[in-house]
């Protein structure tokens, strides 16, 4: 079993859409978790760090579940910029990332 | 400031060269990391250095071998390379090891 594991995608929306992603992770002593977005041949850029209480960010909510051990991404009115592979990041001793979901919004 | 610098952006190399990428940051950060990234892959970590030493070794092959200098430069020696080496190679920093990570644009490096 991977350790980080993501809906593997890709996920086609349109404008507006709201659209959410799904992460799991094998080793329960992980402390920290975070979500990147990476454009195409560019590197992956934080996009929010997840907390247990679960946190907002504008358009992007970011849930943590310790008990059943995954994370989830919400990505509310999908602008055609949001665009781009979502990768989930687990910390549990050093940073593992999911394979990632690759995200279209179209108009 | 989050920025991390990496050069070269773009490095071709045949097999039997020696080379280095090198990254560098600013904002203070204690950690720094090597990884590498193929075509439609997530990043797979290669090194990871705290407080300057090496922490994290991921059974990476001998023809790659880091170096840090100071804490706000990061080396990557290459030498001897095969083709599947070809990849993106990005360098990363953080404040600590488990804080979230800041990455450099990579050098995108072509072994032929």
């Amino acid at each position: 079993r991977k350790e980080v594991e993501q809906d593997p995608g890709p996920f086609n929306v349109p404008e507006g859409a709201t659209v959410a992603f799904n992460c799991t992770y094998s080793n329960s002593a992980s402390q920290s978790f975070f979500w990147y977005r990476q454009d195409c041949r560019k590197e992956p850029k934080l996009l929010m760090s997840v907390y247990s209480s679960g946190n907002e960010d504008g358009r992007f909510t970011a849930q943590l579940n310790r008990a059943s051990q995954y994370i989830s991404l919400l990505i509310r009115d999908s602008k055609l910029s949001d665009s781009a592979t979502y990768l989930c990041v687990v910390n549990g001793g050093d940073m593992r990332f999911g394979a990632g979901t690759r995200l279209t919004v179209k108009p | 400031d989050t920025e991390v610098t990496q050069t070269p952006k773009h490095l071709v190399m045949g097999m039997t060269n020696k080379k280095s990428l090198k990254c560098e940051q600013h904002m203070g950060h204690r950690a720094m990391y090597w990884y590498k990234q193929k075509a439609k892959k997530p990043p797979e970590l290669m090194f990871v250095y705290s407080y300057e030493k090496l922490s994290i070794n991921e059974s990476v092959p001998s023809r790659f071998s880091p170096e840090c200098p100071n804490s706000s430069l990061l080396n990557l020696h290459l030498h001897a390379l095969q083709p599947e080496d070809s990849a993106l190679y990005l360098c990363a920093s953080s404040q600590g090891k488990g804080y979230e990570q800041y990455f450099g644009p990579g050098t995108r490096l072509t072994v032929t």
